[in-house]
This record gives structure tokens, C-alpha cells and sequence, in this order.
């Protein structure tokens, strides 16, 4: 059953940075695009990132772009996204989604990431 | 302000039928694949229903997908307490470069 397990979020203060981990299972990873989606408090979801299967394409929402930084590492099996420059408004749950080319079909159980001072 | 627009709540009682609109534009559902995805509470997101219409292996036929133009909506009959939840409409947006979301639609069984 293909597994995406996120790791990294925390409690951080506002103007800092956050490194966010995805570990993927029992697919190849290398073969498919990934987002990442985050769910603020109360708000719905909001796409934040994609990147391409062999990372060489990247887009980001307007409310990241220059900020966050989405990468992977293809022999590990590993999304990542860097965060940089945080704000109170970054508050969420972090999904990291695989998208089928149809949908995201695939998500992981998110992990929190809590800007604060 | 989201680029898809859902209406924020529909109800119905047990065993009733409820539908969800989401209404677009060329760049997203009019050129691109649609998606409905449900979300519990306290849980990840799953797919409901891609490419418009079509439903992924073990999603019930109770769940129906259709599409028009730059439109889209969600039905789901014989509604169960089950099935309260926040549903969302999504597509790629080629203008955007963007995957974009609908606000959500809360579903109450009454």
C-alpha cells in the first residue's frame, strides 16, 4: 500500500526556518509529481507547492513563492520543503499528496507546523 | 478567495441526496481534470472522485461526479452520518501554474 509519512513539523517563532520531511513507500516515487498542501486553522485547503519527478520543475503558491523552497531526493524516496522566513499565517498542517496526473490520489497524515512567539 | 467557488454548506436527511457545485474557469476545470476529495475530521484528504467523473477502487457508487464546461459538482445519495464531512473541489489552474481548491462545502446529515 503506498505510504507518504511526514516529519519535522514544530513549534517555531515567526522570522524562522523549518526543514519539513516526506518518506514515501511502495511506489516509484521518481515517477510521479508531488504537492505539498497545508490546512491552516478553521481554513480550508491550500496548495503550496509542486514539483516535478525528476525535480528539475518547481512552482509555488503566491503566498510561499521566495520563502519555501520544495526539493526531493529520488534515491531516498524523500519531498522535502524547506521554510524560511516563517509567519504567524504559516500555522498549519502540512500534507505532503502525490498526484496521479489525474488527481492527488495519495496523501500523507500531515505534520504541524505552529509559528509563534 | 478561492478560484473554484463551492457553496460553504449543504444538509439533508438520512438516506437523502445532497449535490455540490463548483463552478471554475477555462484555465482550471475547463482544460483540466477535475477532483472531489473528502475531508473528516482529524484525518488526511481522500479522493472521491477524479477526472469528473470517475471513482477510484473502494469508493462507494453512492458518490457521483459530473462535469460541464467550466463547472463541476459533486452528488452523494443515500447519505449516511458517515458522511459529514468537508468535501473540496480541485484542478490544475495551467494559467496559475497552480493547483487550485475549492472553499470546502460542509455536508450535515440532519
Amino acid at each position: 500500500e503506498v505510504q507518504l509519512v511526514e516529519s519535522g513539523g514544530d513549534l517555531v517563532q515567526p522570522g524562522g526556518s523549518l526543514r519539513l520531511s516526506c518518506s514515501a513507500s511502495e511506489f516509484t516515487f521518481s515517477s510521479y509529481e508531488m504537492f505539498w498542501v497545508r490546512q491552516a486553522p478553521g481554513k480550508g485547503l491550500e496548495w503550496i507547492s509542486y514539483v516535478s519527478g525528476g525535480g528539475e520543475t518547481t512552482y509555488y503558491a503566491d503566498a510561499v513563492k521566495g520563502r519555501f523552497i520544495v526539493s526531493r531526493d529520488n534515491s531516498m524516496k524523500s519531498l522535502f520543503l524547506q521554510m524560511n522566513s516563517l509567519r504567524v499565517e504559516d500555522t498549519a498542517i502540512y500534507y505532503c499528496a502525490r498526484d496521479n496526473g489525474y488527481a492527488i490520489d495519495y496523501w500523507g497524515q500531515g505534520t504541524l507546523v505552529t509559528v509563534s512567539s | 478567495q478561492s478560484v473554484l467557488t463551492q457553496p460553504p454548506s449543504v444538509s439533508a436527511a438520512p438516506g437523502q441526496k445532497v449535490t455540490i457545485s463548483c463552478s471554475g474557469g477555462s484555465s482550471n476545470i475547463g482544460n483540466n481534470y477535475v477532483s472531489w476529495y473528502q475531508h473528516l475530521p482529524g484525518a488526511a484528504p481522500n479522493l472521491l472522485i477524479y477526472d469528473g467523473d470517475k471513482r477510484p477502487s473502494g469508493i462507494p457508487h453512492r458518490f457521483s461526479g459530473s462535469k460541464s464546461g467550466t463547472s463541476a459538482s459533486l452528488g452523494i445519495t443515500g447519505l449516511q452520518t458517515g458522511d459529514e464531512a468537508v468535501y473540496y473541489c480541485g484542478a490544475w489552474d495551467s494559467s496559475l501554474n497552480a493547483y487550485v481548491f475549492g472553499s470546502g462545502t460542509e455536508v450535515t446529515v440532519l
